[in-house]
């Protein structure tokens, strides 16, 4: 079973504007990570947080983790049409395992 | 290499074809992952090898789909009888196990396709 869901399922934003994913997750973790993937190739990862962390920045990325609610975000700022991707959020020690992903269009 | 390889790249098949699928991981990584990811889907776990062995299979869909890995390196995914529900991206990944912090790194994936 699905471990990560993302939603919304699809998001459209106008250039400049920030765009925020939502992740969900089950069972506890050890950490939560985000990847991005460019037209259903390889995925590339983005960014680690681990479970006693409750936020974390990487450039114009910036990923908020609630234990509690065993959800996460992962806020773009200033967003760009190069942004434009799928973002899946993934949970697991050894095995990772992907939610269905966001798809985010950032329109020039 | 630099990243994780993925052979063929493209693979169209006719029904009822077997098709071998390869993953070259980045050296030195043990553990290496199988996805499976149909068109406009999320990813669908399918095995996960440490070294050679593989403690996780359950993702396999059916006894049609084997993999194997060898010298903790090469991976090959065989899909036999191929039917055209199995036309997806097989996406290969490996990483190191340094616990709590592990980034995997995916290949580009083969596209597969059963006619």
């Amino acid at each position: 079973s699905q471990q990560g869901e993302e939603d919304p399922q699809a998001l459209s934003i106008q250039e400049g504007e920030n765009a925020t994913m939502n992740c969900s997750y089950k069972t506890s973790i050890n950490n939560l990570q985000w990847y991005r993937q460019n037209s259903g190739r390889g995925l590339v990862h983005l960014i680690l947080i681990r479970s006693n962390e409750r936020e974390k920045h990487s450039g114009r990325l910036r990923v908020t983790l609630d234990t509690s609610k065993k959800s996460s975000s992962l806020l773009i700022t200033a967003s760009r049409a190069a942004d434009t991707a799928s973002y899946f959020c993934a949970t697991g020690s050894e095995k990772l395992v992907f939610g269905k992903g966001t798809k985010l269009t950032v329109n020039p | 290499g630099a990243g994780v390889s993925q052979s063929p790249s493209n693979k169209v098949t006719e029904k009822g074809k077997d098709v071998e699928l390869r993953c070259d991981p980045i050296s030195g990584h043990t553990a290496l992952y199988w996805y499976r990811q149909s068109l406009g889907q999320g990813l669908e776990f399918l095995i996960y090898f440490q070294g050679n062995s593989a403690p996780d299979k359950s993702g396999l869909p059916s006894d049609r789909f084997s993999a194997e890995r060898t010298g903790e390196s090469v991976s090959t995914l065989t899909i036999q009888r191929t039917q055209q529900e199995d036309s997806a991206v097989y996406l290969c990944a490996s990483s190191s196990t340094d616990r709590g912090r592990n980034t995997i790194y995916f290949g580009e994936g083969s596209w597969l396709t059963v006619v």
